[in-house]
């Protein structure tokens, strides 16, 4: 069935490094990849998706890239901030179908 | 925190029990869903809903049970017959016409079934 891979499970990283998540899916019908932070005891909230039409995107110190043919796409966060700290989760969809398969997740802990 | 809405926050039942948990939206979306989240595991999809009195299965649909009789508003039932029930549960909406949009969430409800 459809799956979407995501690695690391934890990533810890010093304030001002850069954090890169990396997720896979099964679903060559995919079509677009949102990403999602959810800070602890909080809902889960968008912070940057991507189409299956462009192979990159950027927002600030986000970014997101996406490579159709490995079937694989990641989250790139640059000059980490200790609120960047959260459970990141990438998630994979088909246009139409509304229905996003998540990845198991990353917790990411920025140090001070 | 307007927007979707989920009650309670927190929710204790026996084992045995039919539990029903609350989530309304106020965001004119058509498109409804359910998720479960667990420890160390993303989010599961339950039961989904595109249009009002029509809704499909997830992922997880066993033991569970949904409706959705008005746009706004879409009940989810935790049955006797779900195995291990403890969890926290979402409720996210989202538009829909053709392409996939945001899908917004609630601030979830965490059931404990002892």
């Amino acid at each position: 069935g459809e799956n979407v891979e995501q690695h690391p499970s934890t990533l810890s990283v010093q304030e001002g490094d850069s954090a890169v998540i990396k997720c896979t899916y099964s679903d060559s019908a995919s079509n677009y990849f949102p990403w999602y932070k959810q800070e602890l005891g909080k809902r889960p909230q968008l912070i940057i998706d991507i189409r299956s039409n462009v192979g990159e995107k950027k927002d600030q110190r986000i970014a997101v890239t996406l490579n159709k043919t490995a079937k694989h796409f990641s989250l790139h966060i640059t000059e980490t901030q200790p609120e960047d700290s959260a459970v990141y989760f990438c998630a994979a969809s088909r246009d139409s179908s509304y229905k996003l398969i998540f990845g198991s997740g990353t917790r990411l802990l920025v140090r001070p | 925190d307007g927007g979707i809405t989920q009650s309670p926050k927190y929710l204790f039942r026996k084992e045995g029990q039919n539990v029903t948990l609350s989530c309304e939206q106020n965001l004119n979306h058509d498109a409804m869903y359910w998720y479960r989240q667990d420890p160390g595991q993303g989010l599961r999809l339950i039961y989904y809903s595109q249009i009002v009195n029509d809704f499909q299965k997830g992922d997880i649909a066993e033991g569970y049970s949904v409706s959705r009789e008005k746009k706004e508003s879409f009940p989810l039932t935790v049955t006797s017959a779900q195995k291990n029930p403890t969890a926290f549960y979402l409720c996210a909406s989202s538009r829909t016409g053709g392409f996939n949009y945001e899908q917004y969430f609630g601030p979830g409800t965490r059931l404990t079934v002892t």
